[in-house]
């Protein structure tokens, strides 16, 4: 089945640094979804996002949908220990109703 | 209370078992979907259901059926249990523009 392309898979990072990472697609999207999941809980949203060239900010996390439809990322600035987790990225097209996840970015932030 | 309820969160069963997994919402949303979780491979989508009377094949439905008892329950079942379907399973609903999918806490099942 179809999947994103997410990176990178991991990221250990020290508190206080900034995080990006991304997610890339062969098909043209018309909604930016990102989830966190905490260890042992289901995927939380973040951001969506509808447009192209739309940027929008949630606290210290920013997305971006891609101007060619076919990505979109996500900052996370300022990084802090409850940061720590798993981000997917999922998308939408036009022709089809069903989300297509990316493969997940985890996340460790030490102290 | 949890807008999305999973029950059991935690299963261990023994291969050839028959077990079911439920799922129920508040959200009031019409649609309804399973998805399993194996690490690195992202969320896969196993079933879905647009309405009561709908159900739909994701991309790894074989060996699992669902059940969509009414608006608010969608459960999933493993006719006979086999050790490669352990793995954490979610459910998760979404209104009619099917946008935003709003997620269980997920059930871990593990198969010996």
């Amino acid at each position: 089945g179809q999947q994103l392309n997410q990176s990178p898979q991991s990221m250990f990072i020290q508190e206080g640094e900034d995080v990006s990472m991304n997610c890339t697609s062969s098909s043209i999207f018309n909604t930016w979804l990102w989830y966190k999941q905490d260890p042992g809980e289901g995927p939380v949203l973040l951001i969506a996002l509808y447009k192209a060239g739309e940027l929008t900010s949630n606290g210290r996390l920013t997305a971006q949908f891609g101007i060619t439809r076919k990505d979109s990322f996500l900052n996370i600035s300022a990084s802090i220990p409850s940061d720590v987790g798993i981000y997917f990225c999922a998308g939408l097209s036009y022709n089809t109703d069903k989300l297509i996840f990316g493969t997940g970015t985890r996340l460790q932030v030490f102290p | 209370d949890a807008d999305v309820t999973q029950t059991p969160r935690n299963r261990i069963t023994k291969t050839g078992k028959r077990i079911m997994l439920e799922c129920s919402q508040t959200k009031g949303h019409d649609r309804m979907y399973w998805y399993r979780q194996d690490p690195g491979l992202g969320l896969r989508l196993i079933y879905y259901s647009f309405d009561v009377k709908d159900i739909n094949k994701g991309e790894i439905s074989d060996g699992y059926s669902v059940s969509r008892q009414a608006q608010a329950k969608f459960s999933l079942s493993l006719e006979s249990a086999i050790p490669n379907q352990t793995a954490l399973y979610f459910c998760a609903t979404s209104d009619f523009a099917g946008n935003i999918q709003y997620f269980g806490a997920g059930t871990r099942l593990s198969v010996l």
